[in-house]
């Protein structure tokens, strides 16, 4: 079965610090991929990346960067620099095959000024 | 791109009423639609999955006479909401995929208000 475990569910930074936001999923699939969507106050959901199972290289985009590491069954997902426009909810999601995206609980991130 | 269109963004009715709720795929053919509810502070959950021409299939739950979900074209899902109860009050979202693609696309949202 699958599942996807956020277990901070709410962080606070200062602005310009580093901050980790962690996501344990669980799976008996050999082939899944692995997604992160912000989701800021307006509520639509912004697409971060996906990975698919066979892809461990970690990942850098700008300010954020991804940590894929299958021994953990873990992919973390870092802000570095935090900014206040980086506050929203952030949602690690799961799928797996031809089934549907199952989503983490959340972590909602709040940069403080 | 991949562009996904909901409409309204927003919607109040009143208990007892009918909402429903449109999900275009602009610029690509969505051979699968899916509708997720997402209540305050809460996750997204599935509510159902749509193939183009076909029944909906609806998650444990999810009571279909209830949401009624049309998937006539490739490009244009809707979601009725009928009889609407305050319970029914939440954020909806749509979200879309096609042949070949690895990911689905999510619409803006539609946030329903029953009074």
């Amino acid at each position: 079965a699958q599942k996807v475990t956020q277990a901070q569910t709410e962080i606070s930074v200062v602005e310009k610090e580093d901050v980790t936001l962690d996501c344990v999923y669980e799976t008996r699939d050999t082939t899944y991929y692995l997604f992160w969507y912000k989701q800021p106050p307006s509520g639509e959901l912004v697409f971060l990346i996906r990975r698919n199972s066979f892809d461990e290289q970690n990942e850098i985009s700008g300010r954020y960067s991804w940590n894929f590491q299958k021994s953990t069954s873990s992919f973390n997902f870092t802000i570095t620099a935090s900014q206040v426009v980086d506050s929203a909810v952030y949602f690690c999601a799961q799928k797996t095959g031809a089934n549907n995206l199952f989503f983490g609980t959340g972590t909602r991130l709040t940069v403080i000024p | 791109g991949a562009v996904v269109s909901q409409h309204p963004s927003r919607v109040i009715c009143k208990s007892g009423t009918s909402v429903k709720i449109e999900c275009r795929s602009l610029d690509f053919q969505a051979t699968t639609m899916f509708w997720y509810r997402q209540f305050p502070k809460q996750s997204l959950m599935l509510m159902a999955t749509s193939n183009e021409g076909s029944k909906a299939t609806y998650e444990q739950g999810v009571e279909k006479d209830k949401f009624l979900i049309n998937h006539a074209s490739l490009t244009l899902s809707t979601l009725t909401v009928t009889s609407a109860h305050p319970e029914d009050s939440s954020f909806y979202i749509c979200s879309a995929t096609g042949t070949g693609r690895y990911q689905q696309y999510f619409g803006p949202g539609t946030r329903l208000t029953v009074t």
